[in-house]
């Protein structure tokens, strides 16, 4: 089944540690999402690549950056984790992003723990 | 802006209940909306979304929602509760400029024996 891949599910990582995420993908998707979800809240988009192209949304903190290096692969890059980052992390792809209408396909998640 | 509104964010209902889960979007031009459920410890997985072809719309387990333009609503519902049920659900808006979601605060179902 194509789908939404995200690895680790858990990741415990030291305060200020530098730490990434995984996320892949076998749908094919021109377009791939980060959220942070915290608990009891709704997710919170970070980012998103449109292809190549990458867009940052204006209150993500810059503590966080992202690299597509082909259509199946994105990373989500903590470079210095604080105890406020410790959140759930979700991939999600879209075939399009034109008009709204696009569903977006979420992976699992990667639960993030900062000690 | 746009914003979604879920009332309530916790329900709870008995096995074999009507599940009605509220949610109100705010915009000038009819969104595109969508619900989405999340069981603990996973992503957000479809349930349906609207996309002005009809008002009542129907997803996957025996969930619809339909689409009330004069009281910009979309309320969830579900005949009969299921102990599967049990999770939380989030109601989104697209349709602005580009396929960027805004979410609701989600709202827990409870199911009771």
């Amino acid at each position: 089944d194509a789908m939404v891949i995200q690895n680790p599910r858990y990741q415990v990582t030291q305060f200020g540690k530098p730490v990434t995420l995984s996320c892949s993908q076998t749908l094919n998707h021109n377009v791939m999402y980060w959220y942070q979800q915290k608990s009891s809240q709704a997710p919170k988009l970070l980012f998103h690549y449109y292809d190549k192209d990458f867009n940052n949304e204006a209150d993500t903190p810059d503590n966080f950056q992202s690299r597509r290096p082909n259509t199946s692969f994105c990373f989500l890059d903590i470079r210095s984790p604080g105890l406020g980052d410790a959140a759930m992390y979700l991939c999600a792809t879209s075939r399009d992003m034109t008009g709204g209408g696009e569903t977006q396909y979420f992976g699992p998640g990667t639960r993030l723990l900062v000690l | 802006a746009q914003s979604v509104t879920q009332l309530g964010s916790h329900v709870s209902v008995s096995e074999g209940a009507l599940v009605l889960l509220r949610c109100n979007y705010s915009s000038s031009v009819p969104p595109y909306l969508f619900w989405y459920v999340q069981y603990p410890n996973q992503g957000l997985q479809l349930l349906l979304k609207y996309t002005s072809a009809a008002t009542l719309v129907k997803g996957i387990n025996g969930f619809e929602a339909e689409f009330k333009k004069s009281e910009t609503s979309f309320h969830l519902t579900k005949p009969s509760a299921h102990m599967s049920d049990a999770a939380e659900y989030f109601c989104a808006a697209g349709g602005t400029s580009y396929g960027k979601l805004t979410f609701g605060q989600g709202t827990i179902l409870t199911v009771h024996p």
